[in-house]
Formats: structure tokens, sequence, C-alpha cells
């Protein structure tokens, strides 16, 4: 079945700098991925949706210049936090869409 | 604005009960209906999927009722077991919207032994 693999599963950075995470599909290629943000015992929100070799589109809300993405390849999207504060501290998720739509493990993001 | 209502906030059942999951949409043509299981600091896991021209599906122990004019759907988890303990997620796809989901609130799940 489809896999989206994503990494890192955990980080902790220091407020003030840049996180990059990564989203892969690994047995099939994904024009389109999307990426969340859950909060804990909350539901996922949609943050954007990331299109490969075109602009990511945004959900309402959403800081784009914070929240950058980008999608160069079929197999590879990234979610960048930039100048992270601890209010960006959350669980990140990425999936795919493939036959359905198959998410990745989770990043585990900290600032402090 | 698209909204999925989903209900209970929590439940708990002993072994072998049935618990029950409901969503509900309004406001915005949805054409897929997606179930998730997560575990805690994990992705969701796809479940069992329908589309609005089918009123029931079985997949296993789960099953999804479909009711397209009430606008509603829900999960049914047969012969439930403590593994299967975890917050369960719906979602609905818009149509025409890129092919986003649109989460229900979460509904964390506990199967006493």
């Amino acid at each position: 079945g489809a896999v989206v693999s994503q990494h890192p599963s955990r980080v902790i950075c220091k407020s003030g700098t840049s996180v990059k995470i990564e989203c892969r599909s690994l047995d099939f290629q994904a024009t389109t991925m999307f990426w969340y943000r859950q909060f804990p015992k909350k539901s996922l929100m949609l943050m954007a949706t990331s299109n490969e070799g075109s602009k990511a589109t945004y959900e309402q809300g959403v800081e784009k210049d914070k929240f950058l993405i980008n999608h160069a390849s079929l197999t590879l999207s990234t979610l960048t936090v930039t100048s992270a504060h601890p209010e960006d501290s959350s669980f990140y998720i990425c999936s795919a869409r493939e036959n359905g739509y198959t998410f990745g493990s989770g990043t585990r993001l900290t600032v402090v | 604005q698209q909204q999925v209502k989903q209900s209970p906030q929590s439940l708990i059942v002993q072994k072998g009960g049935i618990p029950i999951i409901n969503c509900a949409y309004e406001n915005t043509a949805f054409d897929y209906f997606p179930w998730y299981q997560q575990f805690p600091g994990k992705g969701p896991a796809l479940l069992i999927a329908i589309r609005p021209d089918v009123s029931e599906k079985k997949e296993g122990r789960f099953t999804i009722s479909f009711n397209k004019s009430a606008k509603q759907f829900s999960l049914h988890i047969m012969d439930s077991q403590p593994g299967d303990s975890a917050t369960y997620f719906c979602a609905a796809s818009p149509i025409n919207q890129g092919g986003k989901l649109i989460f229900g609130q979460g509904t964390e799940l506990s199967v006493k032994p």
C-alpha cells in the first residue's frame, strides 16, 4: 500500500530558529500533499495544500510567510517553520492522496 | 463555513460491545467520507471510507452507515477489543476543492477488558 514517510518525528528548537519537516511519498508520485496541525486532544486542522511545481494554497488564517511550503518534486514536500516561537509547538502531519489519503507519522515540534 | 460535527467526544464500552460514533456535515457538498484511527503520537490511519452513492459499507469489524438526506454518517465497531482504544476521526472531502479533508472533532474510545 501507499506509504508516506515524514521526518523528523521529533524536533526541539530554540525560539527564533527555523525548522524544516520533510514529507515523502515512498512508492507513488504525489502531485498534491496536505499539511495539518494538531494540538493535544484536538482535531487535525488543514494548514495548506502543497502542489508540485507551483505555490501552495494556504487555509484562511495560516501565515504563509511563517509556514513555508515547497513541493519541488513528485515525491517530496517540505514545511519550514520560520522564526519559530513557543506557540508554534504542535504536532504537524502531512498526507498524500493515492487511492485514498495516506498520512505520515507526524512531527512533534517543541520550541523552547 | 465548512463543518463536520462529530459526537460523542469520548466513549467507554466493554469488550465485545459495539461503539457507535456519529458525524454530520452541513453547508457543503462532499463526495468522500473516510474514518481514521489515531494512536497517541502517530499519524491517522485509514479504517474505512464511503462515497455518497452508497448507504452502508462493511470492512471486517468496521461498518459505515451513510444517510445522504440527513447529511449524517456513522461508524460502528463490532466486537470491540481493548486494542481498538484510540481516537477516531471522521472526515469529509468537499467537491472541487483540491481534494482536501475536513475533519470532525474526534472521539476518544476506550474499550475496557
